[in-house]
């Protein structure tokens, strides 16, 4: 199976703050590569799919970039309802897998 | 409204089985491929199940054997039996919908609300 390896697993960081997540997967998984923010007790949201593209209502502060094996996650200008886990998801394979996550802490 | 809600969780002993479901509204469970997908604090998200819209199916090898997903779509709702458990299965089960608008990344815009299983004696 194709692991996905996020970093930094946690970080903290303030409101307006450019935060940057990193993605990197053990083989090459073209641009098949999905983000994912999850809150305390809810369900995952679909925030980007196809590496960049983002998902219908979510806020253009949120980017993704990368191919290959190197993917990134951007949040320019925190906001408060942003500090949540997100978590990357390769859809190369059809036998699915996530990255660890990443914590957003204030 | 596009809505996932999900039934069937609760506690099992060791060795036992269950059946999680998931009913559908707002869209047909046939119309897309659908996932199903837990949660533990040690493992994180772990994917356990696809079916296609054509009815093809697939779980890694982690599960197979033990965990099988089908949907009946005169109800609208998808399925995990889940057999042969151990204390390793207690999790959050999640089912999903397929994204519609961007397919071939695999990714999942519609979630259920979850269901905990606990496997305990």
């Amino acid at each position: 199976d194709i692991q996905l390896t996020q970093s930094p697993s946690s970080l903290s960081a303030s409101v307006g703050d450019r935060v940057t997540i990193t993605c990197r997967a053990s083989q090459n998984i073209a641009d098949f590569l999905n983000w994912y923010q999850q809150k305390r007790g809810k369900a995952p949201e679909l925030l980007i799919f196809g590496t960049s593209t983002l998902q219908s209502g979510v806020p253009s502060r949120f980017s993704g970039s990368g191919s290959g094996t190197d993917f990134t996650l951007t949040i320019s200008n925190l906001q408060p309802e942003d500090f949540a886990t997100y978590f990357c998801q390769q859809g190369y394979s059809t036998h699915l897998t996530f990255g660890g996550g990443t914590t957003v802490e204030i | 409204e596009v809505q996932l809600v999900e039934s069937g969780g609760g506690l099992v002993q060791p060795g036992g089985s269950l059946r999680l479901s998931c009913a559908a509204s707002g869209f047909s469970v046939s119309g897309s491929y659908m996932a199903w997908v837990r949660q533990t604090p040690g493992k994180g998200l772990e994917w356990l199940a696809l079916i296609y819209s054509g009815g093809n199916t697939d779980h890694p090898d982690s599960v197979k054997g033990r965990f099988t997903i089908s949907r009946q779509d005169s109800k609208n709702t998808l399925y995990l039996q889940m057999s042969s458990l151990t204390e390793e299965d207690t999790a959050v089960y999640y089912c999903a919908r397929g994204n519609p608008f961007g397919p071939s990344s695999l990714g999942m815009d519609v979630w259920g609300q979850g269901a905990a299983v606990i496997v305990s004696s």
